[in-house]
């Protein structure tokens, strides 16, 4: 079973639309988190939830919004999407108070065209 | 705020040698943890090694070990009889310890290819 699981993996969307994409982690942690990779792949968090709380939530514009109905579920909702926002977008997890390794999901490319 | 600096973009290694790749960080914390992650051409980001700072003993996982210099701020990975599926991009990255508002901070990571 993957421990860190998003779908969809890849997605191509026109510019102005909505979407989602959906993290599921069966390792039992507590903190989950938003990942983007851009163009360059530098890597940097987004938002950072615990215990369905949200704890972390760096510069990131409005149109970015996640969800935590759960302790295992983060989702990503975007909306009016822009060309920028071409990315891959990694969920990860790990526990706060003891292990401290983040686990990483597959990814989800996302192209704006 | 902490940063992490991998200074090399890329570096090449002949298959079954050894190669080190350097990471420096800069925080004015003293306990945090160090990671290696490897991400592959299909992206996904993978534990290479984990290092604590109040350990002064090294991390070892198979072929890969750490040099740990925690004065320098220093945490360079060695990668032992390379092979080629080594080749791919290397990150260095902090962590705080541990909390709720932790965060991995990432280097820009480097590229490594592995020669046949």
């Amino acid at each position: 079973d993957t421990a860190v699981s998003q779908t969809p993996k890849y997605l191509v969307t026109q510019m102005g639309n909505d979407k989602s994409i959906k993290c599921e982690q069966n390792l039992g942690h507590d903190t989950m988190y938003w990942y983007k990779q851009d163009s360059k792949k530098f890597l940097k968090i987004m938002f950072s939830y615990n215990n369905k709380e949200l704890i972390i939530n760096e510069t990131v514009p409005n149109r970015f919004s996640p969800k935590s109905p759960d302790k295992a579920h983060l989702n990503l909702h975007i909306n009016s999407l822009e060309l920028g926002d071409s990315a891959v977008y990694f969920c990860a997890s790990s526990q706060a108070l003891k292990g401290n390794t983040i686990y990483f999901g597959e990814g989800s490319w996302l192209t704006v065209v | 705020a902490q940063t992490v600096t991998q200074s090399q973009p890329e570096m090449s290694v002949q298959e079954a040698e050894t190669v080190t790749l350097s990471c420096t960080y800069d925080t004015s914390e003293s306990d945090y943890y160090l990671f290696w992650y490897k991400q592959p051409p299909s992206r996904q980001m993978i534990l290479v090694i984990r290092q604590e700072a109040y350990k002064q003993q090294n991390a070892t996982e198979n072929r890969f070990s750490v040099n740990f210099q925690k004065a320098a701020k220093s945490f360079s990975l060695k990668i032992s009889d390379s092979q080629l599926g080594d080749a791919a991009m290397y990150f260095c990255a902090y962590r705080s310890e541990a909390g709720a508002n932790s965060k991995l901070t990432f280097g820009k990571g480097i590229t490594l290819s592995v020669r046949p």
